[in-house]
């Protein structure tokens, strides 16, 4: 069945660092691969999603790339925020990853 | 405003006490799903629905039910209440095909304790 493998954290990083956040997937088919963030108190929100093979989805300076050939939608920020800190969740279909925490420091 | 809705977003009860959480959208989307989120294991799938009087199991049922009388709500409901059963829980919706091709939009959360 389809799964997400992810990065755990807790990652924390220094204001403008480059941030990689590792996903891997398992699936038949081609599924629309997605990132949601849930900051502090929230419910998940879309961050990004990509449809197909070698499709790079973005937003608020992150990007992920569809990678069919690795099995990968590995999230990127070249530089992260204090407002970037949250957790972040690789996600196909019903299957979510582990989520990874993501703390910014000024 | 397009969202989803849930309510209590705090619960505190004991054990064997019949509780019902409410999910309501008003976006007009037909799947409906309900998530549980632990620590360490991420967001796992309870029930779902592709529309209404049809519902299916996720990946954790147990100890749970849910209903789709109408379109917009989708009650998760827990007859008999366990400590094993103390999560954060999500609503969330989407338009059609469910978390595989289409967004899912989340509620707020409920932080559910049972004592």
């Amino acid at each position: 069945g389809d799964s997400v493998t992810q990065m755990e954290g807790p990652v924390t990083l220094s204001e403008e660092a480059f941030l990689t956040i590792n996903c891997t997937y398992t699936a038949t088919g081609y599924p629309s691969l997605f990132w949601y963030v849930q900051y502090p108190g929230e419910g998940l929100q879309l961050l990004l999603k990509a449809t197909k093979a070698d499709d790079k989805g973005s937003n608020k300076g992150f990007e992920a790339t569809y990678r069919k050939e690795t099995t990968s939608f590995h999230l990127e920020k070249g530089s992260v925020q204090v407002s970037d800190s949250a957790v972040y969740f690789c996600a196909l279909g019903a299957g979510f990853g582990a989520g990874t925490r993501l703390t910014v420091k000024p | 405003e397009a969202q989803v809705t849930q309510n209590p977003r705090y619960l505190i009860t004991v054990t064997g006490k019949k509780l019902t959480v409410t999910c309501s959208q008003n976006m007009n989307h037909e799947y409906m799903s309900w998530y549980r989120q632990d620590p360490g294991l991420g967001l796992r799938q309870i029930y779902y629905s592709m529309n209404v009087e049809v519902t299916d199991k996720g990946d954790v049922p147990e100890g749970y039910k849910v209903s789709r009388k109408e379109k917009r709500n989708f009650p998760l409901i827990l007859e008999s209440p366990s400590p094993n059963q103390t999560s954060l829980y999500f609503c969330a919706s989407s338009l059609r095909l469910g978390g595989r091709a289409d967004t899912q939009y989340f509620g707020p959360g409920t932080r559910l304790t049972v004592l």
